[in-house]
């Protein structure tokens, strides 16, 4: 079966630095990865979405990358703020059905 | 902006209760999802439906049915409640037919609790 993992520790980093996330995935070769955030108590929301065929997206602050060898996607917060502290999903698509990883928060301190 | 709406934030139940939770969305999207979200274990797919009265099985749809009677509705029902199906549960959408650009939209969840 699908397997996908993110590092289930917090990630506390301090303002202005940079973020990066890690999701990891084995067993099938899916056509594009995406990203979601989730604050507490309510959905994940989409944040961006990235192909096979691509090695880096970029949106704002954010940027993806997808190492479809290494079955790997790294997700960077670059000038990171407090704002953006919550947990972050990735998240592949399998026929129309999107299998999630475990998430990972992360906390950006002032 | 699409809306996922669902029915109930919270909910309290007795074990062996039927429960029913509704969602609706307003963007006329084929596909909709139910998830549940334990600390750990992330979004597990229970049920999937790629059109009105169509299901697909999702990853643990043990203990759990769905039905699809209308586009825009997609109820989870427990038949008979079990105090292991505490979790909060999650509702999504996807239009079905953006290929490579689909994603989810995503209700706010019903946060279940089975006494």
């Amino acid at each position: 079966s699908q397997k996908i993992e993110q590092n289930s520790e917090a990630l506390n980093i301090q303002e202005g630095k940079t973020a990066t996330l890690t999701c990891n995935y084995t067993n099938y070769s899916p056509a594009y990865l995406q990203w979601y955030r989730q604050d507490p108590g309510r959905g994940p929301v989409f944040l961006l979405l990235i192909r096979e065929n691509e090695k880096e997206k970029r949106k704002e602050r954010l940027k993806v990358t997808f190492d479809t060898t290494l079955k790997q996607s790294l997700f960077h917060i670059t000038a990171s703020q407090p704002a953006d502290s919550a947990t972050y999903l990735c998240a592949l698509d399998n026929f129309n059905k999107f299998y999630f990883g475990s998430g990972t928060k992360l906390n950006v301190k002032p | 902006d699409v809306k996922v709406t669902q029915s109930s934030r919270y909910l309290v139940k007795r074990t062996g209760e039927k429960v029913f939770l509704e969602c609706v969305q307003d963007m006329d999207h084929e596909n909709m999802f139910w998830y549940r979200q334990d600390p750990g274990l992330g979004l597990r797919l229970i049920y999937f439906s790629y059109d009105v009265k169509m299901k697909e099985k999702g990853d643990i749809p043990e203990g759990y049915s769905v039905s699809r009677e209308k586009k825009e509705r997609f109820s989870l029902i427990l038949e008979s409640a079990s105090t292991n199906q505490t979790s909060m549960y999650l509702c999504a959408s996807s239009r079905g037919s953006d290929g490579a650009n689909e994603k989810l939209f995503f209700g706010s969840g019903t946060q279940l609790s089975v006494l």
